[in-house]
């Protein structure tokens, strides 16, 4: 899991702000998935991406978006179309099924 | 699309005692079956995982058990002590392992 890092841990954004939140890998993993967590619930796919320039939308996208230049890194944009985005971002790498997480980044609206 | 159902949704046991969480899956084409536990502000962490071939899988006092034809696996822990004490979710996904599907989560509360 040490090899998952997301940043920031915290983030505050004001309406209509767009915001980016960072996911790297060093695990030299081709999976990686973004997920958002809220409050007393399990966690919902927002993307995911099998290889590099490839990325899917999974069942909560609408309001967000991705991109996968480089293996290691996946970051994710939180878009003021996104109109209750508050939640805990959780990242995800995954080989062979196994699926690892980042510490996640708590975002919150203002 | 596959749809994972999870209960109970919390579960409170006394030290030393055994606890089961339950999930059922929709989709029969799911093979691997992973389950999680995740500390209060936590990351997820994997703590075992069964692959449709195989009916248990044993580790120290963890087990998890599928069962194909009724589409349930559980989690078993036996023992538990109060550091067990967190939210596990359980998680299916297909061959190509693309999208893995989350239950809702458990919270389980051991009491000393």
């Amino acid at each position: 899991d040490g090899g998952i890092t997301q940043s920031p841990k915290y983030l505050f954004r004001k309406e209509g702000q767009n915001v980016t939140l960072s996911c790297e890998q060093n695990l030299n993993h081709d999976a990686m998935y973004w997920y958002r967590q809220d409050p007393g619930q399990g966690l919902r796919l927002i993307y995911y991406s099998q290889i590099v320039n490839d990325f899917q939308k999974g069942d909560i996208a609408e309001g967000y978006s991705v991109s996968r230049e480089k293996k290691e890194s996946f970051p994710l944009t939180v878009t003021s179309a996104q109109k209750n985005p508050t939640a805990f971002y959780l990242c995800a790498s995954s080989i062979r099924a196994k699926q690892f997480f980042g510490p996640g980044t708590r975002l919150t609206v203002l | 699309g596959e749809n994972v159902e999870q209960h109970p949704s919390t579960l409170s046991v006394q030290e030393g005692d055994s606890a089961v969480i339950k999930c059922t899956y929709s989709d029969s084409a799911s093979n691997y079956f992973p389950w999680y536990k995740q500390e209060l502000g936590k990351r997820p962490q994997l703590i075992i995982d069964i692959r449709s071939n195989v009916g248990e899988k044993k580790d120290q006092r963890i087990a998890v058990t599928l069962n194909k034809t009724a589409k349930h696996f559980s989690l078993h822990i036996t023992e538990t002590q109060p550091e067990d004490s967190a939210v596990y979710f359980c998680a299916a996904t297909g061959y190509n392992f693309n999208k893995f599907y989350f239950g809702s989560g458990t919270k389980l509360n051991v009491k000393p």
